[in-house]
């Protein structure tokens, strides 16, 4: 499974654009990268997912280069509420849903007023 | 989205005795499910791959005995921490993920905080 690196941690203001980068230069071909928001004492909740180029919901932007060696998720105008760990992951996905996730350690982002 | 969920959601147990935790999925099914331990500050360590009517793989490091894991149906997987002692102490967490086509993604359960006195 490729190993990712992130910042460990970001600080940001209200209103503000953060850009939380992650490095996985082991990527596979088949890998994919899934962006994960974990609060404390809850489960991770997922955010977004992409394989290349970029990806775009309501909640977040991801932007993965052409050699996919590295990604970049985007939240716009951060809240205090978006104060939280951010896990990146690569991993293949096999068609019966068996993939394992394995969990770096996160990038822990603290929005201030 | 889809829902799995954890129960209990926190539990306190006496040393030396023996803890379950479930985790089900609520509006799928799923042939694979996953847990994971975190101790404060930590990331998630995938302890074990449960599959259903299989024994469970477990990731190296972790013990089979003391962590029992049974997924006897398509909705239920069961983590028992056999004879529990107070550094067994910590978050557990499940996932699954919905059988599908290549971009679906994992469900985590809303996690077990387990206290060993």
């Amino acid at each position: 499974l490729a190993k990712t690196t992130q910042p460990i941690s970001m600080d940001s203001y209200e209103g503000q654009e953060v850009n939380i980068t992650c490095s996985h230069n082991n990527i596979a071909t088949n890998d994919y990268i899934t962006w994960y928001q974990q609060f404390p004492s809850q489960g991770p909740r997922f955010i977004i997912q992409g394989y290349k180029t970029k990806v775009t919901n309501e909640v977040a932007s991801l932007f993965i280069p052409a050699d996919r060696k590295s990604s970049t998720l985007s939240l716009p105008r951060v809240s205090l509420s978006d104060t939280a760990v951010y896990y990146c992951l690569v991993g293949y996905i096999l068609t019966g849903g068996g993939n394992k996730l394995t969990f770096g350690t996160g990038t822990q982002l603290k929005v201030e007023l | 989205g889809a829902v799995v969920s954890q129960h209990p959601s926190w539990v306190i147990c006496k040393s030396g005795t023996s803890v379950k935790i479930e985790c089900r999925s609520l509006d799928f099914q799923a042939t694979t499910m996953f847990w994971y331990r975190q101790f404060p500050k930590q990331s998630l360590m995938l302890m074990a791959t449960s599959n259903e009517g299989s024994k469970a793989t477990y990731e190296q490091g972790v013990e089979k005995d003391k962590f029992l894991i049974n997924h006897a149906s398509l909705t239920l997987s069961t983590l028992t921490v056999t004879s529990a002692h107070p550094e067994d102490s910590s978050f557990y967490i499940c996932s699954a993920r919905v059988p599908g086509g290549a971009d679906t993604e994992a469900f985590f359960g809303q996690g077990t905080r387990l206290t060993v006195v």
